[in-house]
């Protein structure tokens, strides 16, 4: 069964870059949508943006911080970048693979999630 | 954007009491007779766990007094007797048209 792991810096400085890893173990990058999805303490889910194993990419319109997520299919891991973080930043991120290869498919295997703060 | 609106916000049943949790879309996620509207269960301190997908297939292992109904843009998880282990936040969320969640409902006893 395929699992996967967050990491990265748990504090932000307010207006720097938020960057995490998603390490992917048990199965291939390959195919599949790779996701990343934030929750802010005491509220729901968000969905940030997905990669796919060609490197094509999309992002949530309605985010205000500028995104980027990249791959590495060598490594097996994919990466998230958040961009000029405000307070507003301040969640669990996790990252979780889509079901199947198709994009309309839910998510089945999540990271534990890890809490990135933004504070001065 | 497909907006996803769950309700109650939260609610308490009785142990081996019906939990019901309604889910609605601010427009169809259901095409070709499929229904793209997935529930998901999460605990205290973890991550949201896949309950049902196609708005009623249950995921291996989840116990079948879990049961989603529901298309078009109004759906319905249903916790048929409810057991400590399912005091949780449930969320659904749609994968029509990228993937969208609801606000999620808690449940307690």
């Amino acid at each position: 069964q395929v699992q996967l792991q967050e990491s990265g810096p748990g504090l932000v400085r307010p207006s720097e870059t938020l960057s995490l890893t998603c390490s992917v173990s048990g199965g291939s990058i390959s195919g599949h949508y790779w996701n990343w999805i934030r929750q802010p303490p005491g509220q729901g889910l968000e969905w940030i943006g997905y990669i796919y194993d060609n490197g094509r990419t999309y992002y949530n319109p309605s985010l205000k911080s500028p995104v980027t997520i990249s791959v590495d299919t060598s490594k097996n891991e994919f990466s998230l970048k958040l961009s000029s973080v405000t307070a507003a930043d301040t969640a669990v991120y996790y990252c979780a693979r889509t079901e199947t290869t198709t994009s309309r498919s839910p998510f089945d295997s999540w990271g534990q999630g890890t809490l990135v703060t933004v504070s001065s | 954007d497909i907006v996803m609106t769950q309700s109650p916000d939260s609610l308490a049943v009785s142990l081996g009491e019906r939990a019901t949790i309604n889910c609605k879309s601010s427009r169809s996620v259901s095409s070709n007779n499929r229904s793209y509207l997935s529930w998901y269960q999460q605990k205290p301190g973890q991550s949201p766990k896949l309950l049902i997908n196609w708005a009623s297939t249950r995921e291996s292992g989840v116990p079948d007094r879990f049961n989603g109904s529901g298309s078009g843009t109004d759906f319905t998880l249903t916790i048929s007797s409810l057991q400590a282990e399912d005091v949780a936040v449930y969320f659904c969320q749609q994968y029509y048209s990228l993937w969208t969640f609801g606000q999620g409902t808690k449940v307690e006893i």
